[in-house]
């Protein structure tokens, strides 16, 4: 079974300082791809990055980086010098090759506060 | 290009009546999903359609759910009756055919907040 595990249900920043939102999942597939999305307030939740399990590299996008760490079943977020605008809730995801179609399993979403 | 449209947005209804939400997917995606996501929760898979077909219904509440997606392209999702649980938001989501050029991104509406009272 796979699991996606969100341990940090808020977190409440100044803008401009950096935030990592922690995600750790559990698959007992060798190959899987693991996703973030954002749903900002009252609104759908939107793609940001997709990675699979054979690509350990870390990637930066802009103010986003994201740091896969296989030995500990870890993908995590950061957002660097924080703004207004990343206030929403970040949820991360898991797809492992035993899926049939292109289900995600969630993890139940951190919600990050970013306060001027 | 348009992106996934559901509606009704908000609806609040009395337990025991019924209701239902409707889904356009972004056209030319052969995979519709219905997403249930609960307060503070993340979403959890309740269907999904390949074309016109339901290919995995295990977590849909089969005694008062029910779904369709006619003709392979707008989607129905149905509760009758609903009960004070049901509170929540109903995601749709779409993507292209798995195992084409997809990235696995899914595509999704903004959700059809229910309240049962």
């Amino acid at each position: 079974a796979q699991k996606v595990t969100q341990a940090q249900t808020e977190i409440s920043v100044v803008e401009k300082e950096d935030v990592t939102l922690d995600c750790v999942y559990e698959t007992r597939d060798t190959t899987y791809y693991l996703f973030w999305y954002k749903q900002p307030p009252r609104g759908e939740l939107v793609f940001l990055i997709r990675r699979n399990s054979f690509d350990e590299q870390n990637e930066i996008s802009g103010r986003y980086s994201w740091n896969f760490q296989k030995s500990t079943s870890s993908f995590n977020f950061t957002i660097t010098a924080s703004q207004v605008v990343d206030s929403a809730v970040y949820f991360c995801a898991l797809r492992d090759n035993n899926n049939a179609g292109n289900m995600l399993t969630f993890g139940g979403g951190t919600r990050l506060m970013v306060k001027p | 290009e348009a992106g996934v449209v559901q509606s009704p947005r908000y609806k609040i209804i009395e337990k025991k009546q019924p209701v239902a939400f409707w889904c356009n997917p972004i056209s030319g995606h052969n995979t519709l999903y219905w997403y249930l996501q609960n307060l503070g929760q993340g979403p959890e898979l309740l269907i999904r359609y390949e074309n016109e077909e339901a290919v995995d219904d295990s977590q849909l509440p089969k005694d008062r759910f029910s779904a369709e997606r006619l003709k392979g392209v707008d989607s129905t999702l149905k509760i009758q009756p609903a009960e004070l649980g049901d509170s929540a938001v109903y995601l749709c989501a779409s993507s292209p055919k798995y195992g084409t050029k997809n990235t696995g991104e899914l595509f999704f509406g903004e959700g059809s907040r229910l309240t049962v009272l």
